[in-house]
């Protein structure tokens, strides 16, 4: 079954620290990729996309994730933190067929300390 | 532009009861996608609803239903409520096609008794 891994659950930086959450999926296929953020009290919300091309994608605020087809990973960067990237960071996936099925990860909770 | 509504934004139901869930598809959007997101996990998918038809559906009973009206707008019921079904429902439209980036409205809490 296709699955998305998320190995970070709880992290906690200073801001101005680098930021690297990590994202492995299961699935062997074409695979469309997303980061998604979930900021305290709001909802949902893309923060960058993978669908072909440029396996660096940049994204809002900053962010930016690497495709590593090879490694079946998506890893999300971002140089220097802000107090305001405090929030949950969800991992997704489109796997096979053609439905529109997200799959996502556990989700990181990210704490950026002023 | 309006983003995806939905509505109610909390609901406390008894076990035992049924559920309709309802969520306005974005402007220009013909693809609505439902997800249960229990505490502290990510987003479960439960169906998708494309042009009116359902077009996929995740590990869910069947008392779990959905609908797709005309205006792409989208209903989610569910029947017999269970105390696991206390969760945070999140639906999500998406632009021409259902592999399309979706974009997700800020959900529904439902608390089961």
């Amino acid at each position: 079954a296709q699955s998305v891994s998320q190995h970070n659950h709880h992290v906690i930086l200073s801001e101005a620290a680098s930021l690297e959450l990590g994202c492995n999926y299961s699935y062997g296929g074409t695979v469309n990729l997303f980061w998604y953020v979930q900021y305290p009290g709001q909802h949902l919300q893309l923060l960058l996309k993978y669908f072909s091309g440029d396996p660096l994608v940049k994204g809002i605020k900053g962010f930016e994730a690497e495709f590593i087809k090879s490694k079946f990973s998506f890893n999300l960067r971002k140089p220097s933190v802000q107090w305001s990237d405090t929030a949950e960071y969800f991992c997704a996936v489109h796997g096979s067929s053609n439905t529109g099925k997200l799959i996502f990860g556990q989700g990181t909770t990210l704490q950026v300390k002023p | 532009e309006t983003g995806v509504t939905q509505s109610p934004t909390h609901l406390i139901k008894t076990r035992g009861q049924q559920v309709t869930l309802r969520c306005s598809s974005q402007s220009g959007h013909n693809t609505v996608s439902w997800y249960q997101q229990a505490l502290g996990q990510g987003p479960q998918f439960i169906f998708q609803y494309y042009r009116e038809e359902e077009n996929g559906r995740g590990n869910f009973p069947p008392r779990f239903s959905g609908l797709q009206f005309p205006n792409y707008s989208s209903e989610l019921n569910v029947n017999a409520l269970e105390l696991d079904d206390s969760a945070l429902y999140l639906c999500a439209s998406s632009p021409e096609g259902p592999r399309e980036t979706q974009y997700f409205g800020p959900g529904t809490r439902l608390l089961v008794l």
